[in-house]
């Protein structure tokens, strides 16, 4: 089984400021790495797939990078509305998520 | 418009079953792999288990194998999940989600979710 650990747990950022978020996998999982954002009560959005190519209608300010092991999201100018938990998940394997980044208002 | 419309959740006592359904539409639901992926109050995101396109290859969490059987109907647009011997630790929201596709192998993204359904396993 294909371990996802996500870091910080919890980020707090200022509206405008960069937020960068990271997923790291137990083993390799190529490019096959997908980022969600989630807001209470609400399910899941696809964002980030293939580890760096955007969904459709997801604004430019939202970035992945990496493979294999370590990716990043990155927020480039946190809106007001991106404040939410977000979890990573590989597909390389049979689906597996992290446990999740929640990113605060600071 | 892609919709995904869960039902079934209901409190159900251990060691009982319970079988949920999603109906999908506003895309071609015969094309695409099918999930449930589930969260229980408060925590992270689990997935729960796949079907391919055609009902030919399902796959499950460690954590249901042999208690939860998916399956599809691509006549009526509809996937279920057959949930048996139900435990405390399955209550949860159950989403029903779409796999993008992006790509060749079985299973890639999940771009469009349900709201879910909730089970609650209580005595």
């Amino acid at each position: 089984e294909i371990v996802m650990t996500q870091s910080p747990a919890t980020l707090s950022v200022s509206p405008g400021e960069r937020a960068t978020l990271s997923c790291r996998a137990s083993q390799s999982v190529s490019s096959n790495l997908a980022w969600y954002q989630q807001k209470p009560g609400q399910a899941p959005r696809l964002l980030i797939y293939g580890a760096s190519t955007r969904a459709t209608g997801i604004p430019a300010r939202f970035s992945g990078s990496g493979s294999g092991t370590e990716f990043t999201l990155t927020i480039s100018s946190l809106q007001s509305e991106d404040f939410a938990v977000y979890y990573c998940q590989q597909y390389n394997n049979w689906p597996h998520f992290g446990q999740g980044t929640r990113l605060e208002i600071k | 418009e892609v919709q995904l419309v869960e039902s079934g959740g209901v409190v159900v006592q251990p060691g009982g079953s319970l079988r949920l359904s999603c109906a999908a539409s506003g895309f071609t639901f015969d094309d695409y792999t099918m999930h449930w992926v589930r969260q229980a109050p408060g925590k992270g995101l689990e997935w729960v288990s796949l079907i391919s396109w055609d009902g030919g290859s399902t796959y499950y969490a460690d954590s249901v194998k042999g208690r939860f059987t998916i399956s599809r109907d691509n006549s009526k647009n509809s996937l279920y999940l057959q949930m048996n011997s139900l435990r405390t630790e399955d209550t949860a929201l159950y989403y029903c989600a779409k796999d993008g596709g992006f790509g060749d192998s079985k299973t890639t993204a999940i771009d469009y979710w349900g709201q879910g359904t909730l089970v609650t396993v209580s005595s």
